[in-house]
């Protein structure tokens, strides 16, 4: 079984320009998570999805950054405009019935995005 | 203050040694422990899990946690090269994790 599949796998952008990831779950898994990594730390929380409802996105920058996970599958993390700053590897998770006990959360390999 | 702080590397050990990785939290609502590894430009994937004080082995590898102390270990016995990467502490709360920075580790031949 195919794990959590993230594209693309690296990004060079401009600073101010528009960027979008992608990450398709582990089929069958309702709980989806974006994580952010910059160098040398560990990941943090952007926004949990159960289903498509958006649970937990008290870290994620509204001004720039948006999400959504259309039919509860798929989903996509957009910034605009993008800033120096958010150089970091872009991780995508997902699990089964977060909610009810702690289960195993499997991580894609992530973005690589650097902005120049 | 950080809600989870791990002691920070790198390590470098010899093959066969006995490495010990360790975190401190904070918030004493959370209830799952976790360590993850992480290889180089791969997503992190997880090694171990416990949610109660005490000791759960697997392996060479063996997770310790006291909540007491709020003091959560990873123990790597007979240590290989392969068991080089980033290892991350990772405490849930209901389906929140947060994660330590990290500890890499070098095992040489």
């Amino acid at each position: 079984e195919a794990g959590v599949v993230q594209s693309p796998r690296y990004k060079i952008i401009e600073k101010k320009q528009p960027v979008a990831f992608w990450c398709n779950p582990i089929s069958g898994h309702n709980t989806l998570y974006w994580y952010r990594q910059n160098l040398g730390q560990g990941p943090e929380l952007l926004i949990r999805y159960e289903n498509e409802e958006a649970v937990d996105d008290s870290q994620l920058p509204k001004d720039r950054f948006s999400a959504e996970r259309l039919k509860g599958v798929d989903s996509t993390l957009k910034i605009q405009p993008a800033e120096l700053g958010d150089s970091a590897v872009y991780l995508c998770a997902s699990s089964y019935q977060a909610w009810e006990m702690n289960t195993e959360a499997f991580f894609g390999q992530g973005t690589r995005l650097t902005v120049v | 203050q950080k809600e989870v702080e791990q002691d920070p590397g790198p390590l470098s050990v010899p093959e066969g040694a006995i490495v010990s990785l360790n975190c401190t939290y904070s918030n004493s609502a959370f209830q799952y422990f976790m360590w993850y590894r992480q290889y180089s430009r791969k997503g992190p994937e997880l090694l171990m899990y416990t949610y109660s004080s005490g000791n759960k082995e697997d392996g060479r590898f063996t997770a310790q946690v006291d909540k007491s102390s709020k003091y959560i270990s990873l123990f790597i016995r007979d240590s290989q090269p392969s068991d080089s990467a980033t290892y991350l502490c990772a405490i849930d709360n209901a389906g929140k994790s947060t994660f330590g920075d990290g500890t890499t580790l070098t095992v040489k031949p």
